[in-house]
C-alpha cells in the first residue's frame, strides 16, 4: 500500500534554530498538508498546498512557518527560527483528486519536533 | 465554544464489553464526519466515516444527528487491540481540511 514518507522521525534542535521537516508524498496525490499536534493535545491544521502554492493556512501558519515543493516529490515544512512551543509532532498528509473515503487521505507517521 | 468536542475519558471497560462515544461538532456548515483512531506517538488512521443514515463496519457502528449537530461512535464486543484514543473529525468539502477533536481514551482491559 502506498506510503506518505516522513524524515527525520524524531528532530531535536536549540531555540532560535532553523529545521526542515521532509515528506514525500505519494505520487499521484495532488494535495497536500501539515498538521501538528502538541504532546497531549488535538492534531490541529497548518497548512495546505496545491499547484505549488498555498492554498489555506491556519493561524498557527505565521511567518516564521513556510513550505515548498522543491523537486516535484519531496515536500517540506520549514520553521525558521523554533520557539520552545514548537515542540510538538508533525503529520505531513496528502490527498488524491476527488477521493471520496476520507477524501483520499494518508497521513505520514510523523516527525517529533523537540525545541531544547 | 470548541469546533469539536469529546468527553477526553478515559472509558476502562473488560474485553466483550460494548463502548459508546460521543462528539459534538460547533458548526452547522460541516459536511464530512469521521472517525479515526490513534496509537500513543502513532498518525491517525481513518476508522470509518459517518454518514447520514448512519453506517456499521464489523463491530463498529457510527451514527450522526445533524440537527443535534452530534457524531457517535459504538464499539462491540471490545478487543484489546481496540485500546487507542478515538479521535472524532468534521470537515467542509469546500476546504478538505479536517478539524479534529481532542480524543476519547478507551482501555480494554483482560
Amino acid at each position: 500500500e502506498p506510503e506518505v514518507t516522513q524524515t527525520p522521525s524524531h528532530q531535536v534542535t536549540q531555540m532560535g534554530q532553523e529545521v526542515i521537516l521532509r515528506c514525500v508524498p505519494i505520487s499521484n496525490h495532488l494535495y497536500f498538508y501539515w498538521y501538528r499536534q502538541i504532546l497531549g493535545q488535538k492534531v490541529e491544521f497548518l497548512v495546505s498546498f496545491y499547484n505549488n502554492e498555498i492554498s489555506e493556512k491556519s493561524e498557527i501558519f505565521d511567518d516564521q512557518f513556510s513550505v515548498e515543493r522543491p523537486d516535484g516529490s519531496n515536500f517540506t515544512l520549514k520553521i525558521r527560527s523554533t520557539k520552545l512551543e514548537d515542540s510538538a509532532m508533525y503529520f505531513c498528509a496528502s490527498r488524491v483528486l476527488g477521493g471520496t473515503k476520507n477524501y483520499g487521505y494518508t497521513f505520514g507517521s510523523g516527525t517529533r519536533l523537540t525545541v531544547v | 465554544r470548541k469546533e469539536v468536542e469529546q468527553d477526553p475519558g478515559p472509558f476502562n471497560v473488560p474485553e466483550g464489553a460494548t463502548v459508546a462515544f460521543n462528539c459534538t461538532y460547533s458548526n452547522s456548515a460541516s459536511q464530512s464526519f469521521f472517525w479515526y483512531r490513534q496509537d500513543c506517538r502513532k498518525e491517525p488512521k481513518l476508522l470509518m466515516s459517518v454518514y447520514s443514515s448512519g453506517n456499521e463496519d464489523g463491530r463498529f457502528t457510527a451514527q450522526l444527528n445533524r440537527a443535534s449537530q452530534y457524531i457517535s461512535l459504538l464499539i462491540r464486543d471490545s478487543k484489546l487491540s481496540d485500546s487507542a484514543t478515538y479521535l472524532c473529525v468534521v470537515s467542509m468539502d469546500s476546504s478538505y481540511k479536517l478539524i479534529f477533536g481532542s480524543g476519547t481514551r478507551l482501555l480494554v482491559r483482560p
